[in-house]
């Protein structure tokens, strides 16, 4: 059974930094691409970052490019996003998801809630 | 990197069919067979249920169906169920490795 798990989240000011984890469990987590998918109290999704499964490869929103950087450890299955700047509008419930290919999430976790505001 | 556009809202009785539009551009939907569909109930974390426009993962109910024209993709729920009452998003792969998701749809069953 393929498990997703996040962490992290919280209250933090404007400007400050966070840094959000997923620990994935269940699958070979090296063979996956992995994504952050954000979802604003109340409103839709919104697709923020993206790395290959071997790491290489990485991208961003533009909302969050340049203040935001995903990495991965393959040594402890885990997903990670630094978000450093954070602005009120970050203020969401950020997901990991898992992408088999790059045309599908089809494995999510639960989602972990981050509130910036003063 | 603007919203693939959808109906706010749908509703149909249980047993009728409902169909949620997805519309986006050629950077996006009419550019590539990647299409996926998810489905939200309150507090929950999304559900794939459709992806490359028509493919169904295993284990979700053939009542849910998709297909795309151009740049406009859609999801038909046929035989309408109490428990398909939800949030329903559509996804698009874009041009230079992007995802833009649908602004979603709320589908009321009667």
């Amino acid at each position: 059974q393929v498990y997703l798990v996040e962490s992290g989240g919280g209250v933090v000011p404007p400007g400050r930094s966070l840094r959000l984890s997923c620990a994935a469990s269940g699958f070979t987590f090296s063979s996956y691409a992995m994504h952050w998918v954000r979802q604003t109290p109340g409103k839709g999704l919104e697709w923020v970052a993206g790395i290959s499964y071997d790491g290489r490869n990485e991208n961003y929103a533009d909302s969050v490019k340049g203040r935001f950087s995903i990495s991965r450890d393959k040594s402890k299955d885990t997903l990670s996003l630094q978000m450093n700047s954070l602005r009120t509008e970050d203020t969401a419930v950020y997901y990991c998801a898992r992408a088999p290919t790059g045309t599908r999430f089809d494995y999510w976790g639960q989602g972990t809630l981050l509130t910036v505001s003063s | 990197q603007s919203a693939l556009t959808q109906p706010r809202s749908v509703s149909g009785s249980p047993g009728q069919s409902v169909t949620i539009s997805c519309t986006g551009t050629s950077n996006d939907v009419g550019g590539y067979k990647y299409v996926s569909w998810y489905q939200q109930h309150p507090g929950k974390a999304p559900k794939l249920i459709i992806y490359d426009v028509n493919e169904r993962p295993s284990g979700v109910p053939n009542h849910f169906s998709a297909s795309k024209s151009g740049n406009t993709a859609s999801l038909t729920i046929s035989g309408l169920q109490p428990e398909d009452e939800a949030d329903y998003y559509c996804c698009s792969y874009a041009t230079n490795f992007f995802y833009v998701f649908g602004t979603g749809t709320k589908v009321t069953v009667l």
